[in-house]
């Protein structure tokens, strides 16, 4: 079975300075890994995704995530934080099923940008 | 094009009482899930749709929740009766395809924030 470890829960950090957030995860098949985000009394949004290629994926808002498979690593890494990136994010797994998707969320991680 | 659809936003009820949510994903998606998100937790998985079929319903609670997609399209989720531990915002997604492959993307709607007393 899957499972996706976030081992930070609050990430503080000032404004304009670099921030990483851990996902690690673990599953017997390849998988495939995502980041949302998920705003104050908001639904998710997707932010990046891993599918195949290259290992490093830039998504949305300045964020990238890095795949590291002997690592089951998948970080999420922003150079400079802004006040608005203030939210959840959550790191998720895929594993392709017989017929359909199985994904699996993470517990989340609270990044706070401090001004 | 016009996003996952929920109602109601929020819902106080008391123990005992019943209470059903409606999701309407985006136009043309196979796939919607029902997720139960915990203060502080990840969403959980409740139940997978895939057209109007049951494709993962491993982590609902059957003897409370019950769940349906009328011809493909929106679905209602039922809590009856509800406890106390159902206190949570539930997550209606869908998704395109759907089909096994585990490449797609979720869309997500705003969520039911429910309250049991």
């Amino acid at each position: 079975a899957q499972s996706v470890t976030q081992l930070d829960s609050q990430v503080p950090v000032f404004e304009e300075a670099p921030v990483e957030l851990r996902c690690n995860y673990s599953s017997s098949v390849s998988v495939y890994l995502f980041w949302y985000v998920q705003y104050p009394n908001q639904g998710l949004q997707l932010l990046l995704k891993y599918l195949s290629g290259s290992t490093l994926v830039k998504g949305i808002n300045g964020f990238e995530a890095e795949f590291n498979k002997s690592q089951t690593s998948f970080h999420l890494r922003k150079p400079s934080v802004h006040i608005s990136d203030t939210a959840e994010y959550f790191c998720a797994v895929s594993e392709p099923l017989k017929g359909y998707q199985k994904v699996t969320f993470g517990t989340g991680t609270k990044l706070q940008v401090i001004p | 094009e016009a996003g996952v659809a929920q109602s109601p936003r929020y819902k106080i009820i008391e123990k005992r009482q019943s209470v059903a949510f409606w999701c309407n994903p985006i136009s043309g998606h196979a796939t919607l899930y029902w997720y139960q998100q915990i203060l502080g937790q990840g969403p959980k998985l409740l139940i997978q749709f895939q057209n109007n079929g049951v494709v993962d319903d491993s982590q609902l609670p059957k003897d409370r929740f019950s769940a349906e997609r009328l011809k493909g399209v929106d679905s209602t989720l039922k809590i009856q009766p509800a406890k106390l531990e159902d206190s949570a915002v539930y997550l209606c997604a869908s998704s395109l395809v759907g089909t096994g492959a585990g490449t797609d993307t979720q869309y997500f709607g705003p969520g039911t924030r429910l309250t049991v007393l």
